[in-house]
């Protein structure tokens, strides 16, 4: 059983570019939920996503945006980034119905 | 809204010994689950243990136990014969159950960095 993946482990953006963030699913899980955790905070959630469709989203503007796919991988998608956007971004994995979400190593995204 | 609290931002405990770390959480809901997770310098967001609040029994998982007061609140995690691998931040989290059965997103505090002292 392979566990949460996420790519790439690090990046580097200036302000206004685009980014784009990945993440695979744990074998069997169609569940994937998408944080984002500032230095020195918890993280938050920014959205969530069942069988491709958008099924909860937090406090973030539209420039972050989400896709599932048939296989339950993810993507993450943010426009115009700003400094603010320079954190730790978390996937976890879960089923519907297991209660548990399992997260993956995040992408470290510093934006310039 | 749900707010997840953990007042103490750093501990401290002997290796061996037994250290509690806080919790409390506001909910008005009444079927939730309770999570703490550990994450190590690594940045591996890990699950230690996880509590269903229709349940009173408190969970235990090895060195960890929870004390779950569901009418205060209150959530606190015990780690008992700490070992120097335990050293890492931890978060306690708060999910509730969406319509359907599944898991709401898990809205966490802001952690607690735990020393283990060789």
């Amino acid at each position: 059983e392979t566990g949460v993946t996420q790519s790439p482990t690090h990046l580097i953006k200036t302000r206004g570019q685009q980014v784009t963030l990945r993440c695979s699913s744990q074998s069997g899980h169609n569940t994937v939920s998408w944080y984002q955790q500032a230095l020195g905070q918890g993280p938050q959630f920014i959205f969530q996503y069942y069988r491709e469709e958008e099924n909860g989203r937090g406090n973030f503007p539209p420039r972050f945006s989400g896709l599932q796919f048939p296989n339950y991988s993810s993507e993450l998608n943010v426009n115009a980034l700003e400094l603010d956007d320079s954190a730790l971004y978390l996937c976890a994995s879960s089923t519907v119905l297991a209660k548990k979400q399992f997260f993956g190593p995040g992408t470290r995204l510093t934006v310039l | 809204a749900q707010t997840v609290t953990q007042s103490q931002p750093e501990m401290s405990v002997q290796e061996a010994e037994t250290v509690t770390l806080s919790c409390t959480y506001d909910t008005s809901e009444s079927d939730y689950y309770l999570f703490w997770y550990k994450q190590p310098p690594s940045r591996q967001m890990i699950l230690v243990i996880r509590q269903e609040a229709y349940k009173q029994q408190n969970a235990t998982e090895n060195r960890f136990s929870v004390n779950f007061q569901k009418a205060a609140k209150s959530f606190s995690l015990k780690i008992s014969d700490s070992q120097l691998g335990d050293a890492a931040m931890y978060f306690c989290a708060y999910s509730y159950t969406n319509y359907g059965g599944s898991q709401g997103n898990l809205i966490f505090g802001k952690g607690t960095k735990l020393s283990v002292k060789p």
